[in-house]
């Protein structure tokens, strides 16, 4: 079945980067856009990132362009998300997501971040 | 960005009851307007798309509505399994953009 495992999370410091990985398994991969999308401790869904199918377009939450970089290896089903320059804000569950450009269909069951010192 | 207000913030009901959540987006978004379920300590479920179309596999006693800038998701014969809380999506522009989410406790 469709499965989409995230890892790659970790209690880093402010200031660091951490690159998290979300590993498909059960479909075409190449076949589908991916998202990334964050939820803090009991708070609400906050969209990240998409990537299309080939990795050729790109989008970004406005407050995380140039901070979070989002890729994909079609040859690896993996989707990647690299994080530079972490707040304390960034202290999250992040999840990855398949589908088109508008739903997010199928969820893993997410990685957490925690930033601190 | 396209805000997204859900209504109420938190509903207990008594199973077989309906239950109604709105979603009311701050500009015209078509139909372009999902719905997740996310149980405690899961990840959220695509469960209605597109304002109305139910997701593979969701139960029938769930249903959407709705154009423009007004959405109802509506759970007909609450069982309790569906305690979880439902958020709103929007997909008209980028970023897309989610409701503060809707709390649905099972009395």
């Amino acid at each position: 079945q469709v499965k989409l495992v995230e890892s790659g999370g970790a209690v880093v410091q402010p200031g660091r980067s951490l690159r998290l990985s979300c590993a498909a398994s059960g479909f075409t991969f190449s076949s589908y856009a991916m998202h990334w999308v964050r939820q803090a401790p009991g708070k609400g869904l906050e969209w990240v990132a998409f990537i299309s199918y080939d990795g050729t377009n790109k989008y970004y939450a406005d407050s995380l362009k140039g901070r979070f970089t989002i890729s994909r290896d079609n040859s690896k089903s993996t989707l990647f998300l690299q994080m530079n320059s972490l707040r304390d804000e960034d202290t999250t569950v992040y999840y990855c997501a398949s589908g088109g450009i508008e739903t997010l269909d199928v969820w893993g069951q997410g990685t957490t971040v925690t930033v601190s010192s | 960005e396209i805000l997204l207000t859900q209504s109420p913030d938190f509903q207990s009901v008594t199973p077989k009851e309906k239950v109604t959540i709105t979603c009311r987006a701050s500009q015209n978004i078509g139909n372009s307007l999902h719905w997740y379920q996310q149980k405690p300590d899961q990840s959220p479920k695509l469960i209605i798309k597109y304002a109305s179309q139910s997701f593979s596999g969701v139960p029938s006693r769930f249903s959407g509505s709705g154009s423009g800038t007004d959405f109802t998701l509506t759970i007909n014969s609450l069982e309790a399994e569906d305690a979880a809380t439902y958020y709103c999506q929007q997909s008209s522009s980028l970023p897309l953009t989610f409701g503060g989410g809707t709390k649905v406790d099972i009395k």
